[in-house]
């Protein structure tokens, strides 16, 4: 079946590091990508999408292309805040899979 | 516009008793989907309802049931509870577009803790 496979954490960057969290995806079908982040003790918050090869998300000064090629939709951001400590999880579903997540990657910023 | 809301935001039961759990979906949406997210974990597929129906189902037992109502609210049971349920249960509400290619939004999520 479809499964996503996530760079696992922790991840400790200091402020304003450049921050790269990969994810890749298997398929049968093209996949509909997704980030969400999860603060603490909150849901889930989408936070980018890409629907088709090629695409790029961002929000938030986070951004990811969807690379058919290596089927990969990695999360990154040029300088990151204390603000975006949370877990970030990729996903995603192709034709009439449901939604399929990785296991999460938990960010820590430090000042 | 409010979005996904969930309630109640936490539970405490026992083993082997019953739990309904709730879901109001973002306005404009008719799909509703919930998730079971254990500790430490990413969310895993309960089901989806449309149209009061469960149009798909993820690996879990038959304990876990659920229905929708024609405001397209939802409703997650869970029966005879075992430790293992403690979890946070997300719901996620989406719209049955032309292209298939929803997106999912989910609510805050109802903590269940099973003592």
């Amino acid at each position: 079946g479809d499964s996503v496979t996530q760079m696992e954490g922790p991840v400790t960057l200091s402020e304003e590091a450049f921050l790269t969290i990969n994810c890749t995806y298997t398929a049968t079908g093209y996949p509909s990508l997704f980030w969400y982040v999860q603060y603490p003790g909150e849901g889930l918050q989408l936070l980018l999408k890409a629907t088709k090869a090629d695409d790029k998300g961002s929000n938030k000064g986070f951004e990811a292309t969807y690379r058919k090629e290596t089927t990969s939709f990695h999360l990154e951001k040029g300088s990151v805040q204390v603000s975006d400590s949370a877990v970030y999880f990729c996903a995603g579903f192709s034709g009439n899979t449901p939604l399929v997540f990785g296991k999460g990657t938990r960010l820590s910023v430090i000042a | 516009d409010a979005g996904v809301t969930q309630s109640p935001t936490h539970l405490i039961k026992t083993r082997g008793q019953q739990v309904t759990l709730r879901c109001s979906p973002k306005s404009g949406h008719d799909t509703v989907s919930w998730y079971q997210q254990a500790l430490g974990q990413g969310p895993q597929f309960i089901f989806q309802y449309y149209e009061e129906e469960e149009r798909q189902r993820g690996n879990f037992p038959d304990r876990f049931s659920g229905h929708q109502f024609p405001n397209y609210s939802s409703e997650l049971n869970v029966n005879a509870l075992l430790l293992g349920d403690s979890a946070l249960y997300l719901c996620a509400s989406s719209s049955t577009g032309e292209t298939k290619k929803e997106t999912q939004y989910f609510g805050p999520g109802t903590r269940l803790l099973v003592l």
